[in-house]
């Protein structure tokens, strides 16, 4: 079974209006971290937000911000007002227990339209 | 400060040749990653670093895979009698002390094509 999956390919959104890009894990550990990464067409993966899973409050990071479901393992990422700059794959990963090593999903390519 | 880097940024070999990933992480991160990411995927693992020893190398596909770091600081991927299904983007990252909560800074990677 995948450990994280992220079920849109593409997703287009009107610029200044804000997307949820969907992701769920699996997992049988209490303790494991979730993380965000954006990858513009350049290629570098950008750290963007991390939710650790015993984090009561849902991380936020400028215009990014975590709506963590623990009941539901959901772990969506919103982008409030985008930005053209915002056109980009994004990432989903989750690091397990004391592990490393981060799972990443196949990504969700974000268009951002003027 | 700078980030991680990689070099080359692009690699064009023939099937059957040696080829060297350079990486140059974050000065003072202990902790360095390898991923591969072919087209429409995700990064996937392939060995992690802690100083100059390899904790981790169950992500390597094949004894052709081989990296070092011998000064706990750059590292070399290095592949033996490239295949064409080596063929990706190998991405290497750092972080500072390897927690597992640490944030791993990526480097802008190098596209490998093997032709």
């Amino acid at each position: 079974a995948q450990k994280i999956t992220q079920t849109q390919p593409g997703m287009f959104v009107q610029e200044k209006e804000a997307v949820t890009l969907d992701c769920t894990y699996d997992t049988s550990d209490q303790s494991y971290g979730l993380f965000w990464y954006k990858q513009p067409s350049s290629g570098e993966m950008i750290f963007l937000i991390y939710q650790g899973s015993y984090d009561e409050q849902n991380a936020t990071e400028g215009r990014y911000s975590l709506n963590f479901q623990k009941a539901r393992k959901s772990a969506n990422l919103v982008i409030s007002a985008s930005q053209l700059g915002d056109s980009a794959m994004y990432f989903c990963a989750m690091r397990e227990g004391g592990s490393y090593i981060p799972t990443f999903g196949r990504g969700t390519s974000l268009i951002v339209h003027p | 400060g700078a980030g991680v880097s990689q070099t080359p940024s692009n690699k064009v070999t023939e099937k059957g040749k040696y080829v060297e990933l350079r990486c140059d992480p974050i000065s003072g991160h202990t902790a360095l990653y390898w991923y591969r990411q072919s087209l429409g995927q995700g990064p996937e693992f392939l060995i992690y670093f802690q100083g100059t020893g390899a904790a981790d190398d169950s992500g390597l596909p094949n004894d052709r895979f081989f990296a070092v770091r011998p000064e706990g600081s750059v590292s070399t991927l290095k592949i033996q009698r490239t295949e064409r299904g080596d063929s990706a983007v190998y991405l290497c990252a750092s972080s500072l002390i390897g927690h597992s909560t640490d944030t791993q800074y990526f480097g802008p990677g190098t596209r490998l094509t093997v032709l």
